[in-house]
């Protein structure tokens, strides 16, 4: 199993539309919760961090984290064709070391 | 934010010759940075912990006598994949963390390695 599930999609959306990204991880120690942005042959960029369970909002997204059932989302409201990338979620322990999902791609369409 | 860079963008070599991959911490000094590898449409994959003034820490599964890491001061950490091979072609990413933040890390841009 690996520690962190991510269903790598691709996802299609029209723009404007509410789009739901999740990860699943199997490591109850994890306690950093971040979710990056990777445009292609490009690295990755930082767009939200939660430290244990919670919501956090930023603009247009939404981060969650459920510590309980192992479960964090991304949302991004009113998406746009510029939001088209792909989504990686990350966890963290104590060490600073990442674990990242797949990856999810995302295009919405104008 | 912090900015770390990576030389070369983009390199091809020959099969059974090696490349150096070049990781820099451009304002701010970094006594850890992490090596990546990411292949078509797959996650970044830790390879190792690259730890100034001491040896790196490789991954289970990572072959440190091919992967050569030198973090020779507290801005640079070098990767050289020796012998490379086409299986090796990948694009390796490097990270250096936030030494002010318990999860902020700042990547590089990646390097693209073709072996033909």
């Amino acid at each position: 199993q690996k520690e962190v599930e991510q269903d790598p999609g691709p996802l299609s959306v029209p723009e404007g539309a509410i789009v739901s990204l999740n990860c699943t991880y199997s490591n109850s120690a994890f306690q950093y919760f971040m979710w990056y942005r990777q445009y292609s042959r490009k690295g990755p960029e930082l767009l939200m961090y939660t430290y244990s369970s919670g919501n956090k909002e930023d603009g247009r997204f939404t981060a969650q984290v459920d510590k309980s059932s192992k479960y964090i989302s991304l949302f991004i409201r009113d998406s746009q064709p510029s939001d088209s990338a792909t989504y990686l979620c990350a966890v963290s322990g104590s060490a600073r070391q990442l674990t990242f999902g797949s990856g999810t791609q995302l295009t919405v369409l104008p | 934010g912090a900015v770390v860079s990576q030389h070369p963008s983009w390199v091809i070599c020959k099969s059974g010759t090696s490349v150096k991959i070049e990781c820099r911490s451009l304002d701010f000094q970094a006594t850890t940075m992490f090596w990546y590898r990411q292949f078509p449409k797959q996650s970044l994959m830790l390879m190792a912990t690259s730890n100034e003034g001491s040896k790196a820490t490789y991954e289970q599964g990572v072959e440190k006598d091919k992967f050569l890491i030198n973090h020779a001061s507290l801005t640079l950490s070098t990767l050289t994949v020796t012998s490379a091979h086409p299986e090796d072609s990948s694009f390796y990413i490097c990270s250096a963390p936030d030494r002010g933040s318990s999860y902020e890390q700042y990547f590089g841009p990646g390097t693209r390695l073709t072996v033909t």
